[in-house]
């Protein structure tokens, strides 16, 4: 089975400090994605990867960065957390064949609150 | 830009009875389609897909067909389980596959 890890399932941080989500994968993808879930919004992408070192804006990058500096490994940063930031963050590769066309496998979330 | 449209919920269903949650979208080119489902504390779950039109897909149950006269990919089930309780995502991907793009969701609640 394929396997998409999030290391930590609920994180609780304060306002301003810097926050690290990691995202390890087992099968060798060279495709990683970051969304953030929120109730009546659904999921929307953060950043995405096609290649180590390589990183692609998505639809709401504002207030978050990314480093893949192992095929296997996708962190997202939280340069500043800030209280919007509260959420649910989900990491997928493609689920199938390593193409979209077959859709997501995702990680079992990390439910981030910052006070 | 692509978008997914599916019916708002909750959705509060007796055991046994029949379900629809509507799906509709627009996409450039042939986009994929695809139900997901998110049970309570865990990370989406893909349900069913369907790569082309007239395509059934159906897995635990539940069945969609895409339409492309329609633009529509509705899930369906028979009969439905207490177990069945969950978010349901409809999502298509298209346009060089580059992401998936992704419904707001739909709660289902099944009683007993």
């Amino acid at each position: 089975d394929v396997k998409v890890t999030q290391s930590s399932r609920y994180l609780v941080k304060r306002t301003g400090e810097k926050v690290f989500l990691e995202c390890v994968q087992d099968m060798d993808h060279e495709n990683m994605f970051w969304y953030r879930q929120d109730p009546g919004l659904g999921l929307r992408l953060i950043y995405f990867s096609y290649d180590v070192k390589m990183k692609e804006k998505g639809d709401i990058p504002e207030g978050y960065s990314v480093s893949r500096e192992k095929k296997e490994r996708f962190s997202l940063i939280l340069e500043s957390a800030s209280t919007n930031q509260t959420s649910m963050y989900l990491c997928a590769i493609p689920a199938d064949r390593g193409a979209l066309k077959y859709g997501y496998t995702f990680g079992s979330g990390t439910r981030l609150t910052v006070v | 830009g692509d978008s997914v449209t599916q019916m708002e919920g909750p959705v509060t269903l007796s055991e046994e009875a029949f379900l629809t949650i509507n799906c509709t979208y627009t996409a450039t080119g042939y986009p994929s389609l695809f139900w997901y489902v998110q049970y309570p504390g865990e990370g989406l779950q893909l349900l069913l897909k369907a790569t082309k039109a007239d395509d059934k897909g159906s897995n635990k149950g539940f069945e969609a067909t895409y339409r492309k006269e329609t633009t529509s990919f509705h899930l369906e089930k028979g009969s439905v389980q207490v177990s069945d309780s969950a978010v349901y995502f409809c999502a298509l991907t298209s346009g060089g596959y580059q992401k998936v793009t992704f419904g707001t969701g739909t709660k289902l609640q099944v009683i007993p």
